[in-house]
């Protein structure tokens, strides 16, 4: 079984700002990783995904997170935001299995101030 | 290449009724997964299909149910309907190979009166 943790319920950052975002995870098998943004009234867009290879993934719209094994972490990163950045985001990981299944965190609310 | 669609995208209902709603995968796609998203629970696993089978179920009662039909579109139905059954309801597809994303519709937001 895997469960996620999103320690921050919201951050609130000034616009031009660096943000992280942090995501914890447990798991007894090996997992994929996922962050996804959702804007007010709308489904969940992809912002990244760790599958293999270099721990070190780019996404779209400037994010970028690093899947630290050792620490079970995979922390979403942005060197500076914009107001359009204000959104909810969510971390995602899925068994290596052959199940879509995903599990999510609680989500973290990003607030981008003028 | 059309995403996935979920009709409807919004929905009214009463406590007792049971409710129908519908999931089209991007074309290619036989996984289908669903996914109910409250403000106390946040995002949970209901129950994924492939291939018309269901291959893996999440924690809820038996009044959530679903299906697959050959062309890969789903249903999922709610009976009984409770006043905590008022969520967004997000449908995911996915391709056959398993190192891969799940692509989301715009979800069907169900509010229980």
């Amino acid at each position: 079984a895997q469960s996620v943790t999103q320690l921050d319920s919201q951050v609130p950052v000034f616009e031009e700002a660096p943000v992280e975002l942090r995501c914890n995870y447990s798991s007894s098998v090996s997992v994929y990783l996922f962050w996804y943004v959702q804007y007010p009234n709308q489904g969940l867009q992809l912002l990244l995904k760790y599958l293999s290879g270099s721990t070190l993934v780019k996404g779209i719209n400037g994010f970028e997170a690093e899947f630290n094994k050792s620490q079970t972490s995979f922390h979403l990163r942005k060197p500076s935001v914009h107001i359009s950045d204000t959104a909810e985001y969510f971390c995602a990981v899925r068994g290596m299995d052959s199940s879509y299944k995903l599990i999510f965190g609680s989500g973290t609310r990003l607030l981008v101030r003028p | 290449k059309a995403g996935v669609t979920q009709t409807p995208r919004y929905l009214i209902k009463t406590r007792g009724q049971q409710v129908t709603l519908s999931c089209s995968p991007i074309s290619g796609h036989r996984s289908v997964s669903w996914y109910q998203q409250t403000p106390g629970q946040g995002l949970q696993f209901l129950f994924e299909y492939f291939s018309e089978t269901q291959r893996n179920k999440g924690n809820f009662p038996g009044r959530f149910s679903g299906r697959q039909f050959s062309n890969s579109r789903s249903e999922m139905n709610v009976s009984t309907l409770e006043l905590g059954d008022s969520a967004l309801y997000l449908c995911a597809s996915s391709p056959e190979y398993s190192n891969t994303e799940a692509f989301f519709g715009q979800g069907t937001r169900l509010t229980v009166v």
